[in-house]
């Protein structure tokens, strides 16, 4: 079936420092979206962005290359509240009927002081 | 109001026993999803409802069951509880790509 790989599994950066985080799909992609979830907290959605879409949300930027099934998260000046896990998810769109994700396992950012 | 509600946010249940978890959404949305998280893994989807119709992952089709009385409400029904179903269950809606999550319902099954 579908699979959506993510890299890193953990990332520790200092405050003010870039991240890239990885996802990887097993099929074509079609569109894809970023997913926050803080420590004990609820998912959130951070950015969509269709296969061919580069999207960008204040210090987040998120680029897909559907060729070779790959998309990339960055974060740009990190700040400490942007510790917690981070989630890509492969969309399987049904053209308006409901949307299905495939998830990978998550990016457990940590920014220290 | 763009939340999601789940009830309980904890549930203790015993091998072979029933299972109803609820979730509601006030925001109107067409579709709202169920996912089951265990640690270390991803999200897993398994099923949803786009207005009243029902769509269940062909792998777990036979495991969970779900309901939807109104646009508000929906709930996720286990028969038997197994200790394979211990996990977080996650609750979703939308109304087009965006989904909004509730906070999940821990279940453990003993």
């Amino acid at each position: 079936g579908q699979q959506v790989e993510q890299s890193p599994a953990s990332l520790v950066l200092q405050e003010g420092e870039n991240a890239e985080l990885q996802c990887t799909y097993s099929t074509t992609l079609n569109s894809m979206q970023w997913f926050y979830q803080r420590p004990g907290g609820r998912l959130v959605s951070l950015l969509y962005s269709p296969s061919w879409a580069e999207q960008r949300g204040g210090r987040l930027t998120s680029s897909a290359a559907s060729n070779e099934s790959r998309s990339s998260l960055h974060i740009s000046s990190s700040q400490i509240t942007d510790s917690g896990t981070y989630l890509c998810a492969m969309d399987l769109n049904y053209g308006g009927s409901g949307n299905k994700l495939i998830f990978g396992t998550g990016t457990l950012l940590s920014v220290k002081p | 109001d763009t939340t999601v509600k789940q009830n309980p946010r904890y549930k203790l249940a015993r091998v072979g026993k029933p299972v109803n978890l609820i979730c509601s959404q006030t925001m109107n949305h067409d579709t709202m999803y169920w996912y089951q998280k265990k640690p270390n893994q991803a999200p897993k989807l398994l099923l949803f409802y786009y207005d009243k119709i029902l769509n269940r992952e062909a792998d777990t089709f036979e495991k969970f069951q779900s309901s939807r009385p109104n646009n508000s409400f929906c709930s996720l029904y286990i028969g038997s509880a197994g200790l394979e179903y211990s996990a977080m269950y996650l609750c979703a809606s939308s109304n087009s790509y965006e989904q909004y999550f509730g906070p999940g319902t821990r279940l453990t099954v003993l």
